[in-house]
Formats: C-alpha cells, structure tokens, sequence
C-alpha cells in the first residue's frame, strides 16, 4: 500500500519568509497529487492539485512541486503570513479510475508575527 | 451555497452504545467520502459512495461499522457497540465526478468520544 511522509514537526518561520513542505511517498507513483489546508476543528480544505506530468503549479502565493523520480512533492507558501498558520495535508491519487486518495497526515505550520 | 453539513458535531457516548453520524454533501455532488481522524494521525479512508454503484466499503475496520446512502445524498455512518478506540473525528467530504481537480469538500466533522 502507499505511504506518505509528512514531516511531523511542527514548521516555524517568521513572517514574510517562504514556508517550505514536504511530502514523500513510496510504491507506486499518483496520477495527481493534492495539497489541503486544515484548521483547527475544521475539515480540510483543497488548496492545488498536481498531475504527474506536471513539474509545477502555482497559485497565488501557493506553489508545488512534483519530483516523480525522487517521490516527493514541495510545497511552498511565499511572503507567509500568521494566518497562514494551520495543517497542511497532501492526498496522493492513484488515478486509472481509483477516485480514493491516501492522505498523509500533515504537517503543521506556524508563522510568527 | 451551502456546503457539507455534518451533525452532531460533538457525540460522547458510553463504550458499548450504538451511534449514528450524518452528511448532508452538497447538493449535485455524486460522491461522498467518509473518514476518520485520529489525534496526529492522517485521514483515515473508511467508505466511498459514487452514484448508483455499489459502495466501496473497503476502509471501514470492522464489522461494527456500516453507512447508508439515501436517495443519493444524505449518508448516515453508524457504529456499533462502540469502543474506545473509535474516538476519533470523522469526516464526510463530497465532490463531482469527472470534476478533473478530484476537489473534495469536506465538513466540519463530527467528534466522537467513546468513554
């Protein structure tokens, strides 16, 4: 079965820096990879997508990255801002008509003022 | 409009008493998702339902775990003689087949504790 390492540390950067996470992944290589914010008491919510014939995807201040030969997928927040501070999740796809994603189990990020 | 609704949010029970969860997904959404999410721990798959197919229940960890899915909305999860290892958060998401983001809208949850 695929597994996904998220750093388990909580990441703390000071305001106005760029915010780098990773997600790592054994087996099988997703057709699409996804990135969701979570808060506190809160469900997930989706941030950006990322198919495996992509190198990256940017949106905003969001960018990832998609490295299918070393496994991993970055994600960056730039000039981050404290409420940027929540769990950052990232589901990986199969894809072939498999519509259940694995998640990871998130990293945490908190940007001080 | 509306997203996904889930209800109660916040359900203590006594180890061995049955329990129902509800969602309500987004209207027009053919898919719905249930998971759980254990304290530090990723989202746990338990079942998915997509339109009329048969429901892929492949996640679900025991036999004292079923859901429903009526008139292809709202979904009831129900736990069976519950234990305390079923204290968790669980999570109904909903999305749109053939939306090609695979964008799942989640709800806020609802909170188990088993005591």
């Amino acid at each position: 079965s695929q597994k996904i390492e998220q750093n388990s540390e909580a990441l703390n950067i000071q305001e106005g820096k760029t915010a780098t996470l990773t997600c790592n992944y054994t087996n099988y290589s997703p057709a699409y990879l996804q990135w969701y914010r979570q808060d506190p008491g809160r469900g997930p919510v989706f941030l950006l997508l990322i198919r495996e014939n992509e190198k990256e995807k940017r949106k905003e201040r969001l960018k990832v990255t998609f490295d299918t030969t070393l496994k991993q997928s970055l994600f960056h927040i730039t000039a981050s801002q404290p409420a940027d501070s929540a769990t950052y999740l990232c589901a990986l796809h199969r894809g072939g008509g498999s519509y259940i994603p694995t998640f990871g189990r998130g990293t945490s990020l908190i940007v001080h003022p | 409009g509306a997203g996904v609704s889930q209800s109660p949010s916040n359900k203590v029970t006594e180890k061995g008493k049955d329990v129902e969860l509800r969602c309500d997904p987004i209207s027009g959404h053919t898919a719905l998702y249930w998971y759980r999410q254990s304290l530090g721990q990723g989202l746990e798959f338990l079942i998915y339902f997509q339109g009329n197919s048969a429901p892929d229940k492949s996640g679900l960890p025991s036999d004292r775990f079923s859901a429903e899915r009526t008139g292809g909305s709202v979904s009831t999860l129900t736990i069976q003689r519950t234990q305390q290892e079923d204290s968790a958060v669980y999570l109904c998401a909903s999305n749109q087949e053939g939306v090609s983001s695979y964008e799942q809208y989640f709800g806020p949850g609802t909170r188990l504790t088993v005591t």
